[in-house]
């Protein structure tokens, strides 16, 4: 069955950098499209990232567009999410989803992992 | 960026009650509208795809409509387990993918 576990997560101060890793299973990593979307404490969701099944094609929301860095390694079923100049608005719980249909760039996102939470502050 | 718009924000429903939530695009999306159910405490859930298409093994009480800007999420004859927080999203309109602010089903 599709897994996606995530790792990474912790307190950081302002200014610092943080990298997300989510490992998965249970199907073809390397045919599928990959997200992480954030959920700040109390609050609704909020996409943050997209990349493509090949790494090639990378979308960013332009809150974190220029800071936030999303890459995949398919030799190793991980996606990951390096997050540099992390501010206290950045303080959410991330999660890494699936797109549903393989090789698409957006659509559906059919499963999450159970999501890391990471808290900025001094 | 489209903005989706969800009403109610909240709501308060005996068992067995028919619920109705709407989201409403800035623009128009055609179908790639999906929506997520979200439990206290759990990762989000999709439970309709492409504004009406079923999502495998989500009960047949859950049904959505819709296109273009206009959508909606029903659940017909509400379950206690389907007490969770309702989430729109549109996947038509790269770069900027988004969410409608939720709404929360609660059961009397």
């Amino acid at each position: 069955q599709v897994q996606l576990v995530e790792s990474g997560g912790g307190v950081v101060q302002p200014g610092r950098s943080l990298r997300l890793s989510c490992a998965a299973s249970g199907f073809t990593f390397s045919s599928y499209g990959m997200h992480w979307v954030r959920q700040a404490p109390g609050k609704g969701l909020e996409w943050v990232a997209l990349i493509s099944y090949d790494g090639s094609d990378k979308y960013y929301a332009d809150s974190v567009r220029g800071r936030f860095t999303i890459s995949r390694d398919n030799s190793k079923n991980t996606l990951f999410l390096q997050m540099n100049g992390l501010r206290g608005e950045d303080t959410a719980v991330y999660y890494c989803a699936k797109e549903e249909i393989a090789y698409d760039l957006s659509g559906a996102l059919d499963y999450w992992a159970q999501g890391t939470l990471v808290t900025v502050s001094s | 960026e489209v903005v989706l718009t969800q009403s109610p924000d909240f709501q308060s429903v005996t068992p067995r009650e028919k619920v109705t939530i709407t989201c409403r695009a800035s623009q128009s999306i055609g179908n790639s509208l999906h929506w997520y159910q979200q439990k206290r405490d759990q990762s989000p859930k999709l439970i309709i795809k492409y504004a009406s298409q079923s999502f495998s093994g989500v009960p047949s009480r859950f049904s959505g409509s819709g296109s273009g800007t206009d959508f909606t999420l029903t659940i017909n004859s509400l379950e206690p387990e389907d007490a969770a927080t309702y989430y729109c999203h549109q996947s038509g309109s790269l770069p900027g993918l988004t969410f409608g602010g939720g709404t929360k089903v609660e059961i009397k």
